[in-house]
């Protein structure tokens, strides 16, 4: 079946510097892909939306200038976050699929988990 | 603006019993409804999808059903297991572009 890998499975960094997490569609290509954040205890909170070969769509509280996406490729989207601080620490999962419409799947990445010291 | 809520937040059963999740949304035009699993600090398990013309699925021990004019969804679990024990989420798709509202999870525990 189709695998979205997402590395690195978890990061610690120090405050003011920069994390690039990458997510992978291994074995089909992704024309979307979806960033996601999950504070401890809560749910999934979409970040923003990819499209391949274009701007990615920011969900209206996430800062874009912060939150880096890029999108250059059917195979690979990153998530940088710059000048991380400890409130940015959290669990981060990406989502791709190769298809729209409702018959679409999703397949998510295994997550990473960042503390930002 | 689409909301998920999920009942309850924490569910502990002994093994075997069957048991109900509970999910409902409050925006009713919605393209389909997923079931999740997340283990602790892992990524989504995708276990059922429902249609917005379907009214149930089934897998295995699982079955979720749809009922989209009350905005609510169910998943049952027949016979649970203790590798049962995860946090299980629900999500709605309002637009066909896959971008989900998820509830905010309940965490079943299955004691041996």
């Amino acid at each position: 079946g189709a695998v979205v890998s997402q590395h690195p499975s978890w990061v610690i960094c120090k405050s003011g510097t920069s994390v690039k997490i990458e997510c992978r569609s291994l074995d089909f290509q992704a024309t979307t892909m979806f960033w996601y954040r999950q504070f401890p205890k809560q749910s999934l909170m979409l970040m923003a939306t990819s499209n391949e070969g274009s701007k990615a769509t920011y969900e209206q509280g996430v800062e874009k200038d912060k939150f880096l996406i890029n999108h250059a490729s059917l195979t690979l989207s990153t998530l940088t976050v710059t000048s991380a601080h400890p409130e940015d620490s959290s669990f981060y999962i990406c989502s791709a699929t190769d298809q729209q419409g409702i018959y679409s799947p999703l397949h998510f990445g295994n997550g990473t988990r960042l503390t930002v010291t | 603006k689409q909301e998920v809520t999920q009942i309850p937040a924490a569910l502990s059963v002994p093994e075997g019993e069957n048991l109900v999740l509970n999910c409902s949304f409050t925006d009713s035009a919605i393209y389909n409804l997923q079931w999740f699993r997340q283990d602790p600090g892992k990524g989504l398990t995708s276990l059922l999808l429902i249609q917005s013309s379907q009214r149930e699925q089934t897998s295995g021990r699982l079955n979720a059903s749809l009922d989209k004019s009350s905005g609510r969804s169910t998943l049952y679990i027949a016979a649970s297991q203790p590798g049962d024990s995860a946090t299980y989420l629900c999500a709605v798709d309002n637009n066909a572009g896959n971008m989900l509202t998820f509830g905010g999870g309940t965490r079943l525990m299955v004691k041996p």
